[in-house]
C-alpha cells in the first residue's frame, strides 16, 4: 500500500460544481506536490509546497486552488473546471531539498491518484 | 524543445530477454536521475535512482548514466510479463524541488 493516501479515487463533477481532492502522508515529509497526468502523457507539475508554504506554481489556472493546512495534508480545491481538466491528479511527497537537488534520501513518493472527470 | 526525451515505444521483447530503455535530457547541470514504472491506471513507482556516471545495479535492473552525453538508460534483465508497463525517466533540473518527466516508454514483455 502506498504511504501517500489520496481521496477520492474517482470524482465526476459538472463545470459549475465545487469539489476538493485530498492528500495525506505520515512519512514526515515537508514537501508536497500536485501533478496532473493526461492519458498516455507524463505527469505535469502543478504546485509544490515546501514547509507548508507554496513554493512553485507552474502557471496553473485559478480554477485550481491548492491548500496545505498542515505538514501532513494537501488539498486541491476545484471550481468551474472545464472538460479538458479531466485527468489523473497525483499527489506526491518528499523531504525538501535545500539545494533543489533530490538525493536518495528525498525521492518523490506518489499517491495512487484521483481520477477526475469533468462533464 | 522537450527537456527529457524518451522513445514512446512500444518496445516489445520476449520473456527472458534484456529490455533496454533510453532517455536523453537537455539540462547539463542536472544531477539526479530516476526511473519510475507506471502500470496502466496506476501511479508512478520509483524503481531506480542514479546520481553518478556509470552503472548502478539493483536486482534485475541496471541504470546507466553518462553526463557528458546527457544520457541515462535502464536495463531490465530476464524480462517478465509483469514488467510490462510504461517506464518514465525523471530528471531533477535544479530548479528547486522539481522533477521533469520524459514522455515514457511503453514496454511489452511477451510470454
Amino acid at each position: 500500500d502506498t504511504e501517500v493516501t489520496q481521496t477520492p479515487k474517482h470524482l465526476v463533477m459538472g463545470m459549475t460544481n465545487k469539489k476538493s481532492l485530498k492528500c495525506e502522508q505520515h512519512m514526515g515529509h515537508r514537501a508536497m506536490y500536485w501533478y496532473k497526468q493526461k492519458a498516455k502523457k507524463p505527469p505535469e507539475l502543478m504546485f509544490v509546497y515546501s514547509y507548508e508554504k507554496l513554493s512553485i506554481n507552474e502557471s496553473v489556472p485559478s480554477r485550481f486552488s491548492p491548500e496545505c493546512p498542515n505538514s501532513s495534508l494537501l488539498n486541491l480545491h476545484l471550481h468551474a473546471l472545464q472538460p479538458e481538466d479531466s485527468a489523473l491528479y497525483l499527489c506526491a511527497s518528499s523531504q525538501p531539498t535545500g539545494t533543489g537537488v533530490f538525493t536518495g534520501a528525498n525521492v518523490l513518493t506518489f499517491g495512487a491518484g484521483s481520477r477526475l472527470t469533468v462533464l | 524543445q522537450k527537456e527529457v526525451e524518451q522513445n514512446s515505444g512500444p518496445l516489445s521483447v520476449p520473456e527472458g530477454a534484456i529490455a533496454s530503455l533510453n532517455c536523453t535530457y537537455s539540462d547539463r547541470v542536472s544531477q539526479s536521475f530516476f526511473w519510475y514504472r507506471q502500470y496502466s491506471g496506476k501511479s508512478p513507482e520509483l524503481i531506480m535512482s542514479i546520481y553518478s556516471n556509470g552503472d548502478k545495479e539493483d536486482g534485475r535492473f541496471t541504470a546507466q548514466l553518462n553526463k557528458a552525453s546527457q544520457y541515462v538508460s535502464l536495463l531490465i534483465r530476464d524480462s517478465q510479463p509483469s514488467d510490462s508497463a510504461t517506464y518514465l525517466c525523471a530528471v531533477n533540473n535544479n530548479a528547486g524541488n522539481m522533477l521533469t518527466f520524459g514522455g515514457g516508454t511503453r514496454l511489452m514483455v511477451k510470454p
